[in-house]
């Protein structure tokens, strides 16, 4: 069984850029929740999708954007971005909506 | 929102000593799970107990429900187990997902 996978592991980007991070679910499993996490804190919920319909959002802005596909693996797109962006992006997915969740190795996007 | 307390922030322990974390929860929850967060950064699934009481390995874990808040036990420890300990927990009522607390980073000297 495969678990929950994110590409890219590592980003670079510069200021006002946009980027797209990419999350494939584990098998079985049609939730999938997004979430930041800053330096030397806890993960911050952004969204989460169900069954390719956005089921609930963190506070973060609107240029923080989303999708799931029918295959229930989602991206997660981030418009005109600061350098306050830069943090580890981790991706979970779960069999339903209130169930456990399991996450990526994530995603470590660096803004300069 | 709900919010997580985790208690102590940071432990220092000698190999072999047993250690108890805690996370307090400000409101009725669903969902409770202890993760384990390695150095690359990825959550390692200890625990999913919204209530009772589990058992894996050298690891166990309750949650009060009632009092809302859940302990985890380490016993034995070894080096392997540091790392920052994470308890997050979903609400019962409204559009919070999981919300996580501030982490206990436990450091297990040889």
């Amino acid at each position: 069984e495969t678990g929950v996978t994110q590409s890219p592991t590592h980003l670079i980007k510069t200021r006002g850029q946009q980027v797209t991070l990419r999350c494939s679910s584990q098998s079985g499993h049609n939730t999938v929740s997004w979430y930041q996490q800053a330096l030397g804190q806890g993960p911050q919920f952004i969204f989460q999708y169900y069954r390719e319909e956005e089921n609930g959002r963190g506070n973060f802005p609107p240029r923080f954007s989303g999708l799931q596909f029918p295959n229930y693996s989602s991206e997660l797109n981030v418009n005109a971005l600061e350098l306050d962006d830069s943090a580890l992006y981790l991706c979970a997915s779960s069999p339903d909506r209130v169930t456990e969740a399991f996450f990526g190795q994530g995603t470590r996007l660096t803004v300069v | 929102g709900i919010q997580v307390e985790q208690s102590p922030p940071d432990l220092i322990l000698q190999e072999g000593a047993n250690s108890t974390l805690r996370c307090n929860f400000s409101d009725s929850v669903n969902n409770l799970q202890w993760f384990h967060q390695n150095p690359w950064g990825q959550l390692i699934n200890l625990f999913y107990i919204p209530s009772g009481t589990k058992q894996n390995g050298r690891l166990s874990a309750t949650t009060v429900a009632t009092e809302r808040y859940s302990l985890l036990y380490i016993s034995s420890s070894q080096t392997t187990d540091s790392g920052v300990y994470f308890c997050a927990v979903e609400p019962d009522f409204g559009n919070e997902k999981l919300t996580f607390g501030t982490g206990t980073r436990l450091t297990i000297i040889p």
